[in-house]
């Protein structure tokens, strides 16, 4: 069975500088991972996702994140944070498309001006 | 193109009563997946639906919870004879593919027992 461990309940970062999310996984097979962010009383969006391919996976708003196989892991980045990012966000993992997506806990960023 | 309806956005019943949560899939999405998310704990899997069949319950309790996806209509959960710990919010996903693939979410409907 697959799980997900998203390490810090809550990181705060200020305006301008580097945001590291970190996601590691648990898989018994080659996993799809995916980052998804959560606005305020709003369901998720898609920020990213990993099937196969590139390991270095470009999202939108100026997030990536890099698969590790290694390290298993998915961290998610951004060079500078920006105030409109400042959300919840969840890495999720599935078992290459055969089961329902399993999400971490979540991490919640504030951004500090 | 409208997204994933879930309705009401908003629900309170008393202990004891039943809830019946909704939820429209983006068009031509044919599976659905329900999730409910708690403060601290994130979104867990309840149930994921295809068209009339139930393909994954694992994450449903096994008493009061159930769901359906006919062939017409909309996506309905169900939890009859609420308890206070049933209060969460409760997220409804679609894809037009299957599990694994990316979700499309609703905006959730937040249930609070009183």
């Amino acid at each position: 069975a697959q799980s997900v461990t998203q390490l810090g309940s809550h990181v705060s970062v200020s305006e301008g500088a580097l945001v590291l999310l970190r996601c590691n996984y648990s898989s018994s097979v080659p996993p799809y991972l995916f980052w998804y962010v959560q606005y305020p009383n709003q369901g998720l969006q898609l920020l990213l996702k990993y099937t196969t391919g590139a390991t270095l996976v470009k999202g939108i708003n100026g997030f990536e994140a890099e698969f590790k196989k290694s390290e298993t892991s998915f961290h998610l980045t951004k060079p500078s944070a920006h105030m409109s990012d400042a959300a919840e966000y969840f890495c999720a993992v599935s078992d290459s498309g055969n089961t329902p997506l399993v999400f971490g806990k979540g991490t919640r960023l504030s951004v500090i001006a | 193109n409208a997204g994933v309806m879930q309705n009401p956005r908003h629900l309170v019943r008393r202990r004891g009563q039943e809830a019946r949560l909704r939820c429209s899939p983006m068009k031509g999405h044919s599976h659905v997946y329900w999730y409910r998310q708690l403060p601290e704990e994130g979104l867990k899997f309840m149930v994921y639906l295809q068209k009339e069949n139930i393909i994954d319950e694992s994450g449903m309790p096994k008493e009061r919870f159930s769901a359906e996806f006919p062939k017409e209509g909309p996506s309905i959960l169900r939890i009859q004879q609420v308890v206070r710990g049933d209060s969460a919010a409760y997220f409804c996903a679609s894809s037009p593919l299957g599990a694994g693939e990316k979700l499309f979410f609703g905006s959730g409907t937040q249930l609070s027992v009183l």
